[in-house]
């Protein structure tokens, strides 16, 4: 069972450069969900969707972008990297009740 | 301003004994709590969750206790074993954002020492 997969597992960007984190669920389950984990700190949510075509800021959107085209996929797209953009990212999916995480990516802005 | 409060950043335990993981939180909307499990490099798995409506849920070695009033809620091991070393996470839900704001704690670092 795949659950929920993100790609890559870890990137290095140089300030200003852009990138897509991948995401997808197998579940079919209406929302997913971006997280991003700093040290010390708990996940912190970047953008939400509740199903294909809608999306909605979380906690922490600014410097990032979402879309959501299908029910499987959610891409977080950065666009302008800065160094505050070091951190790990988590993608999730959701029937309502409880969060599948994916396996994380890794992110170091240089 | 933290809606989530894990205020032990870790703890120590010998196999076999009990663990036992505070959170409190501030919100008096969230009705829904569960408690995540994250080993390194591993997204974060489902471990437990309580309603609002109980006081305690139990699976296996794993009980989640509820105090509304207090608004606190403990989650205890017992017994403890060197696979449960992992970090912690606390979070809440509010039925009226339901599946949409799950707010999650700092996380606690728990080693159990065999």
């Amino acid at each position: 069972n795949a659950g929920v997969t993100q790609t890559p597992k870890f990137r290095i960007l140089k300030i200003g450069q852009s990138m897509t984190l991948q995401c997808t669920q197998d579940m079919n389950h209406n929302y997913m969900y971006w997280y991003r984990q700093d040290p010390g700190m708990g996940l912190k949510l970047i953008y939400y969707s509740v199903g294909a075509g809608i999306t909605d800021k979380g906690e922490v959107p600014n410097g990032y972008n979402v879309s959501r085209s299908t029910t499987e996929d959610f891409p977080l797209r950065l666009e302008l990297a800065a160094p505050s953009q070091t951190s790990v990212y988590f993608c999730a999916s959701s029937t309502g009740e409880k969060l599948f995480f994916g396996s994380g990516t890794q992110l170091s802005v240089l | 301003d933290q809606q989530v409060k894990q205020n032990s950043p870790s703890l120590s335990v010998q196999e076999g004994r009990i663990s036992i993981l505070n959170c409190d939180y501030t919100n008096s909307m969230f009705d829904y709590f569960l408690w995540y499990k994250k080993y390194p490099a591993e997204g974060p798995t489902f471990l437990i969750s309580i309603s609002s409506i109980k006081d305690k849920n139990e699976d296996g070695r794993f009980t989640v206790f509820l105090n509304k009033s207090a608004k606190h809620l403990s989650l205890h091991i017992v017994p403890s074993q060197p696979g449960d070393s992992a970090v912690y996470f606390c979070a809440a839900s509010a039925s009226d954002n339901y599946g949409q704001n799950f707010v999650f704690g700092p996380g606690t670092r728990l080693s159990v020492l065999p």
